[in-house]
Formats: structure tokens, sequence, C-alpha cells
């Protein structure tokens, strides 16, 4: 149980487009999912908490117009990253909360890599 | 604010020596703990978790041990294999409204 996929799984781009990044909940209904980025070598950055049905909370230096997130159903969030740059180009993962458990255990998805040109 | 890492510690390991990936945590308020795996291309996995009224617990060849007196965690993992080898992260949580802090992650090589 507790499968989170993400498609796609690598995307390259020209610069100044924009990119759109699924994140489903398989098994589970997902009330709460996270976006994350991760650079080589460096650990996973909360980018922001994404909540069904309401607006997602960014963190702190986050821009969210650039990154757009919509959590329309209990199983389904996107990350839309807009005009996106070079310095856009990185590991972009999801994760989300099973709702039965009374943890905040996080179950990730396989990861997207973008890579702007 | 998030840990996040400049350059990642790397362990190496024999075949089949056990290894112990150790990590320092923030937020004493933390209540709960996991470690995640993260092979080279793909999304984190789940290996184990604590709460913090445990100080030690196993899985299948895993065991993670919580010091809340020095804010510690640590992985052994027993026998290690070449298939172990990857990224391992802690993550604390419980009081961040579901969101988890992740440690700067640990490099496990293993050689055969």
């Amino acid at each position: 149980g507790a499968v989170v996929s993400q498609h796609p799984s690598r995307v390259i781009c020209k610069s100044g487009t924009s990119v759109k990044i699924e994140c489903r909940s398989l098994d589970f209904q997902a009330t709460t999912m996270f976006w994350y980025r991760q650079f080589p070598k460096q650990s996973l950055m909360l980018m922001a908490t994404s909540n069904e049905g309401s607006k997602a909370t960014y963190e702190q230096g986050v821009e969210k117009d650039k990154f757009l997130i919509n959590h329309a159903s209990l199983t389904l969030s996107t990350l839309t990253v807009t005009s996106a740059h070079p310095e856009d180009s990185s590991f972009y993962i999801c994760s989300a909360r099973d709702p039965p458990s009374t943890a905040d255990t996080q179950y990730f998805g396989p990861g997207t890599r973008l890579t702007v040109l | 604010g998030e840990s996040v890492g400049l350059h990642l510690p790397t362990l190496s390991v024999q075949e089949g020596d056990n290894s112990i990936i150790n990590c320092a945590y923030s937020n004493s308020a933390s209540d709960y703990f996991i470690w995640y795996k993260q092979e080279s291309g793909k999304g984190p996995q789940f290996i184990i978790d604590i709460r913090s009224n445990m100080d030690k617990r196993q899985g299948q060849r895993v065991t993670v041990l919580l010091n809340k007196t020095v804010k510690h965690l640590s992985l052994q993992i027993a026998a290690t294999q070449p298939g172990d080898s990857a990224v391992y992260f802690c993550a604390e949580g419980g009081n961040q409204g579901g969101k988890l802090i992740f440690g700067q992650g640990t490099e496990l090589s293993v050689k055969p």
C-alpha cells in the first residue's frame, strides 16, 4: 500500500515555457501532499504543502506565482513550474500522507527530473 | 528551518559487515522520526520509523535507536549488502503540522 506516482519522470524544456508535474496517490486518498526539490548531493528541500480543496502553503523563499500547486482531488496534486529557467532545473519529488496513519509518515513518488535549456 | 546539506557525508563498508548511520536532529519537541533510503535518481523509500516514547525499534535487518537526551538517531543495518548502497536520510516530525524536517543524508557505499 501507500504507493505514490509521478508523471513525467523526466522532462526537458526550453527556457520560458511552463511544465506541469503530476503526483498521484494510487491506493489511498491523500488530503495532504508535499512538494520537494532536491539538488545533486543535497537533502530534500520542502517547497510547499498541498491541501485538497484549499490553497497550498508555501515555504519561505518559494515563489507561489512561479510554482503553482493545485490539489483538486484526493488523489492528485499538480505542480506547474511557470516560465521555467535553467536555474529551475532540479529533481522534484512529491509525497503524500496516508490519512489512516496517525503519524507524519510521508510516502514519496519516484521524482521528476526537470532540465531547462 | 529545513536542514540542507552542502555535501553528503559518506560511509564505506564491506559487504557482510554491519553499518551504522548517525543523525543529529534539531528540534527537541519532535516526537516522530523516520529513516528513508534514496537510490540514485529515485524518490526516498520508507525504511523504519520510531516514536519518541521508544528508544529502539527493530525491523528486518535494520534497527533504529533514539537518544532524546542528546537528540541523536541512528540506523543500524545488519549484514550490509550491495543493494543497501544508497543515500540515507533521517527525518523528524510530529510538531510541524505534518511536515518533516530532513537531515543532510549519508551516502552508504558497500564494497563487495
